[in-house]
């Protein structure tokens, strides 16, 4: 079974810190993605990658960044926490083209 | 980019009792998948339909791409079906996947 695993369940920072949030798949999978989902808004995506070191904007990219140095990992970045980037944070991989993503498990994270 | 619609955004359910969730999407897509999101977040992959019919347990799907919709149905409902169902499309070259706003099953006993 595909398995994607976040660093987190929970989180609480303070504004200003810098967030690391880290995701893993065992696949071999080529894609990786960051969500964010938060009420009313359904899930957005942040930003994904197509293999190491590449990586492309996704809907909502301000106040983030990303890191994919290795296939199996994709870190999200945030330079400097604020309170509006409390959500839960989901990261998905995937094989190839025109196939099935999977999900961690999920990140709440709480910036005060 | 695409649109991806879903309906009804909310539905209550006696146990028993059956259902069906539409997912409606604005331009073609390379594929759909259908999600439940469990009360604690995490999404769990429930078909993969870019077309045609899928059938798992009480759980199947249709999906009509010419048409641009999905629709999932849930038979003989259990309560531990509540939770939220999302449909998720991808289309172009690098499998984007856009989500639906969803639907909140709550299923009672």
């Amino acid at each position: 079974d595909v398995k994607v695993t976040q660093s987190s369940r929970y989180l609480v920072k303070r504004t200003g810190e810098k967030v690391f949030l880290e995701c893993v798949q065992d696949m071999d999978h080529e894609n990786m993605f960051w969500y964010r989902q938060d009420p009313g808004l359904g899930l957005r995506l942040i930003y994904f990658s197509y293999d190491v070191k590449m990586k492309e904007k996704g809907d909502i990219p301000e106040g983030y960044s990303v890191s994919r140095e290795k296939k199996e990992r994709f870190s999200l970045i945030l330079e400097s926490a604020s309170t509006n980037q409390t959500s839960m944070y989901l990261c998905a991989s995937s094989h190839g083209t025109n196939t099935e993503a999977f999900f961690g498990q999920g990140t709440r994270l709480t910036v005060v | 980019g695409i649109q991806v619609e879903q309906s009804p955004p909310d539905l209550i359910l006696q146990e028993g009792a059956n259902s069906t969730l539409r997912c409606n999407f604005s331009d073609s897509v390379n594929n759909l998948q259908w999600f439940h999101q469990n009360p604690w977040g995490q999404l769990i992959n429930l078909f993969y339909i870019p077309s045609g019919t899928k059938q798992n347990g009480r759980l199947s799907a249709t999906t009509v791409a010419t048409e641009r919709y999905s629709l999932l149905y849930i038979s003989s409902s259990q309560t531990t079906d509540s939770g939220v169902y999302f449909c998720a499309v991808s289309s172009g070259g690098y499998q984007k996947v856009t989500f639906g706003t969803g639907t909140k099953l709550q299923v009672i006993p």
